[in-house]
């Protein structure tokens, strides 16, 4: 079946560092590929998304290029800020916006 | 409106009582899907409603699950006989056919 594995956390990082979260995945076909985040204290949230092979979603800073031949979606940010301090999730679809298989989430630490 | 609406946001109950979880999706979104977030297990898919469908189940870790949709609106997650193990985040989801899906803040399970 489909799965997701995402770099274990927490990632702490410094003001104005580089990020990068590490995402691979396994999947039938070609799923479509999305990064959620969740705030402390808030539900998740959309952050970016790519639906095909070299497609690069960005928000916030955020990118993510899906990688096809390395089965990768990695998320990076040129320099992270203390409000991006979460958990982000590295998640799958088999067809568009349906049912989503999930990482175990990756939490990172920004600290001033 | 507002947002993917979810009650209880914690509820604490004991071994082998029956809890009932409560879903108010965004108004006018025909897909609402449950999802439950423990630690060591991330994000797992529990359960879809699309439309009149019949709803996905595949998700259910247990004939002890299940849950209803009445009107194509309000959905109720039902946990019968609940064990220490189902303790955990109850996440909800809504999202008009083929869009992306807007969460919830959740449910906090506890289990003694």
């Amino acid at each position: 079946g489909d799965s997701v594995t995402q770099m274990e956390g927490p990632v702490t990082l410094s003001e104005e560092a580089f990020l990068t979260i590490n995402c691979t995945y396994t999947a039938t076909g070609y799923p479509s590929l999305f990064w959620y985040v969740q705030y402390p204290g808030e539900g998740l949230q959309l952050l970016l998304k790519a639906t095909k092979a070299d497609d690069k979603g960005s928000n916030k800073g955020f990118e993510a290029t899906y990688r096809k031949e390395t089965t990768s979606f990695h998320l990076e940010k040129g320099s992270v800020q203390v409000s991006d301090s979460a958990v982000y999730f590295c998640a799958l679809s088999d067809s568009g916006y349906s049912t989503l298989t999930f990482g175990k989430g990756t939490m990172l630490l920004v600290s001033p | 409106g507002a947002g993917v609406s979810q009650s209880p946001s914690n509820k604490v109950t004991e071994k082998g009582k029956d809890v009932e979880l409560r879903c108010d999706p965004i108004s006018g979104h025909t897909a609402l899907y449950w999802y439950r977030q423990s630690l060591g297990q991330g994000l797992e898919f529990l359960i879809y409603f699309q439309g009149n469908s019949a709803p996905d189940k595949s998700g259910l870790p247990s004939d002890r699950f299940s849950a209803e949709r009445t009107g194509g609106s309000v959905s109720t997650l039902t946990i019968q006989r609940t064990q220490q193990e189902d303790s955990a985040v109850y996440l909800c989801a809504s999202s008009r056919q083929g869009l992306e899906a807007f969460f919830g803040q959740g449910t906090r399970l506890t289990v003694v």
